[in-house]
């Protein structure tokens, strides 16, 4: 079974600009959820998709937003880039129902470099 | 917020002997998860827990959910050169259906010596 990918890998952007981040869970998962990494904090949840309803939302600002598609691909969208948004965004997906709903898989990761 | 202390932040250690690190929440968690992160990679599932108490083993990596539902520790035996690595506990509430946001220590360092 395919893992989670995400595309692309690498972006580089200039502030002020937007971007747009494609994820694909793993088949069967209906849950996606997408974290940000950056070496000063670490992996923060940025928020849940769902049914293509976002559920859950960690604390960014709404320069941050996503969407799921009916096929459970989501996208995350980051407008008005600032230099401290340059990380390694995390996609990652999980069952959402019955046993083991809670395990998340991760994908590879999208370098974002805000310059 | 919840908060996660990991530790120890790093660990140098020789090649065969065992490792244990452990992360504490001021919150309690449903869930905990440990993972292993490579450079350039995303993490990878290692040990998924779901009850206090429990003790689950994946090869030579062991982990437990503790009693108090807020801390959580993962063993792993006869350490190898692919064992490096970044590991990272991650605790979830999971209350409801689905999948709430993961809280994340901030890692334990694993470098291990030929």
């Amino acid at each position: 079974k395919a893992g989670v990918t995400q595309t692309p890998r690498y972006l580089i952007k200039t502030r002020g600009q937007q971007v747009t981040l494609s994820c694909s869970p793993i088949s069967g998962h209906r849950s996606v959820s997408w974290y940000q990494q950056t070496p000063g904090q670490g992996l923060q949840f940025l928020f849940e998709y769902f049914s293509e309803t976002q559920r859950n939302k960690g604390n960014f600002p709404g320069r941050f937003s996503g969407r799921q598609f009916s096929n459970s691909r989501s996208e995350m969208n980051v407008s008005t880039l600032e230099l401290g948004d340059s990380a390694l965004y995390l996609c990652a997906s999980s069952r959402a129902s019955g046993t083991f709903s809670y395990e998340q898989y991760f994908g590879p990761g999208t370098r974002l470099t805000v310059t | 917020g919840q908060q996660l202390n990991q530790s120890p932040q790093s660990m140098f250690i020789q090649e065969g002997e065992d490792v244990s690190m452990n992360c504490t929440s001021s919150s309690i968690f449903n869930t905990w998860l440990w993972y292993k992160q490579d450079p350039g990679e995303g993490p990878v599932l290692l040990i998924a827990l779901y009850k206090a108490g429990e003790l689950t083993s994946n090869g030579r990596l062991t982990a437990q959910f503790g009693i108090t539902r807020k801390d959580s520790f993962l063993n792993i035996s006869a350490s190898i050169p692919s064992d490096v690595g970044i590991y990272f506990c991650a605790g979830q509430l999971g209350s409801g259906g689905g999948a709430d946001g993961l809280t994340f220590g901030k890692g334990t360092h694993l470098i291990i010596q030929p």
